[in-house]
This record gives structure tokens, sequence and C-alpha cells, in this order.
């Protein structure tokens, strides 16, 4: 299994360019969360995910956007983008409402 | 808005050392207390976790430490070893409402075991 697999990884924006990070996971897991990690600062939840076709916001939702049209894939879509926006971005997964999360090698996103 | 306080920021301990990291939290409902560690250029990983009706659990080198009156709990890694350098997360789980559940993360613990 390749668990968690998250693409691009690295990539730099100009202020005002749109894109998507692209999340899948072969463990047939129903959650599904986008996290955003900027430095000393944690993690923080953005979107969340409990099945195909439901999702929710998280703590900072702004400026994102999701959707979940299989059970496997959950991007994360950028509209406009800021400075801001600046941060490593992780996709994780889980089988469960409560218990491990597996998250995947993250992207860096950088907009100038 | 739900908080989880953790420290130290950073730790430097010598090899076989027992770095301690804390974390403290305020609302009641949290009930699962979940570890992660992060190395560089790496996801999360799970390390521990433990439930509020336990006071303490170990998994090798690890132990959660859960005080439930002071709403506190903490990390201990017996026998600390160089590959134990990496930052590590606290976390707490809250039912936001039906079957959702959300991980609150503390800012993090930047180890470093020296040889």
């Amino acid at each position: 299994n390749a668990g968690v697999t998250q693409t691009p990884k690295f990539r730099i924006l100009k202020i005002g360019q749109s894109m998507t990070l692209q999340c899948a996971q072969d463990m047939n897991h129903n959650y599904m969360y986008w996290y955003r990690q900027d430095p000393g600062m944690g993690l923080k939840l953005i979107y969340y995910s409990v099945g195909a076709g439901i999702t929710d916001k998280g703590e900072v939702p702004n400026g994102y956007n999701v959707s979940r049209s299989t059970t496997e894939d959950f991007p994360l879509r950028l509209e406009l983008a800021a400075p801001s926006q600046t941060s490593v971005y992780f996709c994780a997964s889980s089988s469960f409402a409560v218990g491990e999360q597996f998250f995947g090698p993250g992207t860096r996103l950088t907009v100038l | 808005q739900q908080q989880v306080k953790q420290s130290p920021q950073s730790l430097i301990v010598q090899k076989g050392g027992i770095p301690i990291i804390n974390c403290a939290y305020e609302n009641t409902a949290f009930d699962y207390f979940p570890w992660y560690q992060q190395f560089p250029g790496k996801g999360p990983a799970l390390l521990i976790a433990i439930r509020p009706d336990v006071s303490e659990k170990k998994e090798g080198r690890f132990t959660i430490s859960f005080n439930k009156s002071a709403k506190q709990f903490s990390l201990h890694i017996m026998d600390s070893q160089p590959g134990d350098s990496a930052t590590y997360f606290c976390a707490a789980s809250y039912n936001s409402g039906g079957s959702n559940y959300k991980l609150t993360f503390g800012k993090g613990t930047l180890l470093t075991v020296n040889p």
C-alpha cells in the first residue's frame, strides 16, 4: 500500500494564481483531512471529510475549497493565492472518527 | 476556541536522558490525546495515544502520563537516543457534532538528543 500520497511536493505560485493540491489514499478510509503547518504553530485543520460527498470546514477554511467525489481522493483548491497561504500542507486519513490519522508527505507551497 | 498548550518549544538532552514534554488543555470535552512524531521533511506519525480513563500508558520507551483533574498530559522518553531527535506534537480530540471529531494540535516541541 502507498498509504497517503500528495502531489506536488513543491510549488511556487504568484499572487492571484490558483492551484489544486492532490491527495489520495489507498487504505479505504472514510475520513480525510487537510492541515496546514506553519513554523512554530503546529497543524491547523483546513477542511475535513467523513465520506464521499461530505465535507466540512475546519479551523482555517478561508481561501480554500475541497471536494470529495470518491473515497480515495480529496483535493484541496486554492483560489486567488495570497502570501498568507505560504505553508506546508498535509493531507491525512483515518478509518475511524477518533483514532490514528495517517499523514502524507506534504506539499510545500510558496506564494510570491 | 479549542486550545492545547504545549511546552517547552525546544528541548536538548544528552543520549540516555529522559526528555519530558508537557501539554495542558481547557476543554473537558476532549476525550482522546495522541502524540505525533515528525521528522524533517516528513508528515507526522502517531507515536502513542491515551484516553482519559487511564493515568498512564507505556509503549516501549515512550510513556504518556495523564492528569485529568489538572487537565494536563505529558510525554516521557526513556533512554533517549539521537534517532529520537524530531518534533513532537501533542493533540486532543473532541466531538464537534454528530459523528464529527476534530484534532487540535499543540504548537510542537523540537527535541534534540545529543550523542
